[in-house]
């Protein structure tokens, strides 16, 4: 299957600052990212959709302007989490479609697992 | 809106058992399924697909059936190991009239763990 890669795998930042985690399709290209929160033993929650070159659509009750999300390019999406609190620790998933695969599935990055001090 | 639910939260059984993990969903009109495998701290890997017309999927000791009129999926595992431990989520895809993005909804997942 097709190869999506997440940077970094972990990090721990502390409170107060910004994180960028990205998300790269390695051997296609992504017109449409997904980005997920799953909380320990919990399922994940889709936090936004992106199309490349277009502005992200928000599920309710996900803070546009806490979770920046830019798909600037056919291969790279990326997630900032802004002014981050001990509260947006979680393990954040990725996952990317191409064009032909509108209607089939997507395949998912490693996570990246964020904590905040 | 959709809605999935995984029963059981969790399963324990001994190595060589054959096993069922259940998914059920409240709106029938989807696109597909899939059953993921996702391992502590980690991402999701895709099991396996079944599109919405079709019954079954198998893949090795992996057999997925879908019966979308009554809104239910299994995940059938035989002869377990213990390497097949992790947490197993299904999730489905709406159909283009119902879901613009089409995006997966997620069950909550099984936590199986084999013992040895």
């Amino acid at each position: 299957g097709a190869v999506v890669s997440q940077h970094p795998s972990w990090v721990i930042c502390k409170s107060g600052t910004s994180v960028k985690i990205e998300c790269r399709s390695l051997d296609f290209q992504a017109t449409t990212m997904f980005w997920y929160r799953q909380f320990p033993k919990q399922s994940l929650m889709l936090m936004a959709t992106s199309n490349e070159g277009s502005k992200a659509t928000y599920e309710q009750g996900v803070e546009k302007d806490k979770f920046l999300i830019n798909h600037a390019s056919l291969t790279l999406s990326t997630l900032t989490v802004t002014s981050a609190h001990p509260e947006d620790s979680s393990f954040y998933i990725c996952s990317a479609k191409g064009f032909m695969s509108a209607y089939t599935e997507a395949f998912f990055g490693q996570g990246t697992r964020l904590t905040v001090v | 809106k959709q809605e999935v639910t995984q029963i059981p939260a969790a399963l324990s059984v001994p190595e060589g058992e054959n096993l069922v993990l259940n998914c059920s969903f409240t709106d029938s009109a989807i696109y597909n399924l899939q059953w993921f495998r996702q391992d502590p701290g980690k991402g999701l890997t895709s099991l396996l697909l079944i599109q919405s017309s079709q019954r079954e999927q198998t893949s090795g000791r992996l057999n997925a059936s879908l019966d979308k009129s009554s809104g239910r999926s299994t995940l059938y595992i035989a002869a377990s190991q213990p390497g097949d431990s992790a947490t197993y989520l299904c999730a489905v895809r709406p159909t283009f009239s119902s879901g613009s993005a089409r995006q997966l909804t997620f069950g909550s997942g099984t936590q199986l763990t084999v013992l040895p």
